[in-house]
C-alpha cells in the first residue's frame, strides 16, 4: 500500500496563479482531509470529505475548492493564489466514526510570491 | 465545538529520561476520540495512540502512554525512556462522535527536543 500520496512536494506560484494540489489514497478510507500548516501552528481544517460527491468546508475555506468524484482521489484547488496562502498543505484520510486515527500524505510546500 | 490545548510550546529532555507532554481539552460530547501525533522535521505526521473517552485504561503503545484523567479532561502523553529520534513536534487532537462528522480537532503542538 502507498497510503496517502500527495503531489507536488514543493510549488512556487505567483500572485493571481491557479493550480490543483493532487490528492489519492488506496486504503478505501471514506473521510478525507485538506489541511494546512502554518509555521508554529497546528493544523487548520480547509475541506474535508465524508465520501464520494459529498464535501463540506472546514475552518479556513476561503479561496480554495475541492471535488471527491471517486473515493480515492481528492484534489484541493488554489484558485487566484495569494500570499497568505503561502503554507504546508497536508492531505489525509481515516475510516469513519471517533475511534479511527488519520493518515497522513508527506505535504506540498506552497510559496506564494 | 471542540477544543485542544497544549500549552507547553518546547520542552527539553535527557536521553533516556521520561517526559510528560500535557493535553487538556473541552468539549460537551459524552464520546469521543483522543489521538496523539509525531511530526518528525522531516514533515510528515505520525499516529502514536488513541484513547477512548469511555476505556477504563490508560492507553499505552511501547513507550508511549497516555494519562487519560476525564474529569479534569486531560489526555496528557507520557514518553518513556527518551530517545533521540523523539525529538519532534507533537500534536494532541480529538474526534468527537456527536453530529456524525466526526471531524478531528488539533492541538497547535508541543515541541520536544531530546538532550543526548
Amino acid at each position: 500500500n502507498a497510503g496517502v500520496t500527495q503531489t507536488p512536494k514543493f510549488r512556487i506560484l505567483k500572485i493571481g496563479q491557479s493550480m490543483t494540489l493532487q490528492c489519492t489514497q488506496d486504503m478505501n478510507h471514506n473521510y478525507m482531509y485538506w489541511y494546512r500548516q502554518d509555521p508554529g501552528m497546528g493544523l487548520k481544517l480547509i475541506y474535508y470529505s465524508v465520501g464520494a460527491g459529498i464535501t463540506d468546508k472546514g475552518e479556513v475555506p476561503n479561496g480554495y475548492n475541492v471535488s471527491r468524484s471517486t473515493t480515492e482521489d481528492f484534489p484541493l484547488r488554489l484558485e487566484l493564489a495569494a500570499p497568505s496562502q503561502t503554507s504546508v498543505y497536508f492531505c489525509a484520510s481515516s475510516y469513519g466514526g471517533p475511534t479511527y486515527e488519520q493518515y497522513f500524505g508527506p505535504g506540498t510546500r506552497l510559496t506564494v510570491t | 465545538a471542540q477544543k485542544i490545548t497544549q500549552t507547553q510550546p518546547g520542552m527539553f529532555v535527557q536521553e533516556k529520561e521520561a517526559v510528560t507532554l500535557d493535553c487538556t481539552y473541552d468539549t460537551s460530547d459524552q464520546s469521543y476520540g483522543l489521538f496523539w501525533y509525531k511530526q518528525p522535521s522531516s514533515g510528515e505526521m505520525i499516529f502514536l495512540i488513541y484513547q477512548g473517552s469511555y476505556d477504563e485504561q490508560n492507553a499505552t503503545e511501547g513507550r508511549y502512554s497516555l494519562n487519560f484523567q476525564k474529569a479534569r479532561k486531560s489526555a496528557n502523553l507520557v514518553i518513556s525512556a527518551s530517545q533521540l529520534g523523539d525529538s519532534a513536534m507533537y500534536f494532541c487532537a480529538m474526534r468527537p462522535l456527536s453530529g456524525g462528522s466526526y471531524i478531528p480537532t488539533f492541538g497547535r503542538g508541543t515541541s520536544l527536543i531530546v538532550h543526548p
